[in-house]
């Protein structure tokens, strides 16, 4: 039973714009959203997060936006590089914890120059 | 700061056997947790290790276990290896306390012919 549902398996988007990646989640316990990033032989790397209290967190480029009635999320990277073109996982827990993740499937980003 | 180390990086086993992984955590993290990555099933939490206690277990078989040693260090096993044992296995740390992402390793990349 997926939890945390990424629908768009893959997004193509140009070098200088905006980046938005989708995350839809069914457990309405979850209170805990990550958002990690992974390249290809390599482990996660943990982006940005934001908890249930919060409907906005930015950090640099990245900002994060939950939207608790829609049970949605979204990543925006804006500007977007080259260099960002990775699949990006989206995760939630339930009672703040980092550890017992639910993760979606990811979506794979390229940023063509 | 040292990152999450796991040993070894790929391993190949036959049908039947077992096989142990290792996990370093971060310096001062005392939370180990365990995922596996498959194609079809994407990340799925394995286990959570604090004080070499077992506190959170995913769904998985009994032929999945762990361990965490007083220095924090994790090893998982998997007995009676089947084919679709396959998979990438995560090792990630955290700090304790509300709202600590995961810090993942770079994964075993386990093999079973």
């Amino acid at each position: 039973d997926q939890q945390v549902k990424q629908n768009s398996p893959s997004l193509s988007v140009q070098e200088g714009r905006i980046s938005i990646l989708n995350c839809d989640y069914t457990n309405s316990m979850f209170d805990y959203f990550l958002w990690y990033k992974k390249y290809p032989a390599e482990g996660p790397t943990f982006l940005i997060s934001i908890s249930s209290i919060k409907d906005k967190n930015e950090d640099g480029r990245f900002t994060v936006f939950l939207n608790k009635s829609a049970k949605h999320l979204s990543l925006h990277i804006v500007p977007s590089q080259p260099g960002d073109s990775a699949v990006y996982f989206c995760a939630a827990s339930v009672g703040g914890s980092g550890y017992a993740l639910n993760f979606g499937k990811g979506t794979s980003l390229l940023v063509t120059p | 700061k040292a990152g999450v180390t796991q040993t070894p990086r790929y391993l190949i086993k036959t049908r039947g056997q077992q096989v142990t992984l290792s996990c370093s955590p971060i310096s001062g993290h005392r939370s180990v947790s365990w995922y596996q990555q498959t194609p079809g099933q994407g990340l799925q939490f394995l286990f959570e290790y604090f004080s070499e206690t077992q506190r959170n277990k995913g769904n998985f078989p009994g032929r999945f276990s762990g361990r965490q040693f007083s220095n924090s260090r994790s090893e998982m096993n998997v007995s009676t290896l089947e084919l679709g044992d396959s998979a990438l296995y995560l090792c990630a740390s955290s700090l304790m306390g509300h709202n600590s992402p995961l810090h993942f390793g770079n994964g075993t990349r386990l093999t079973v012919t």
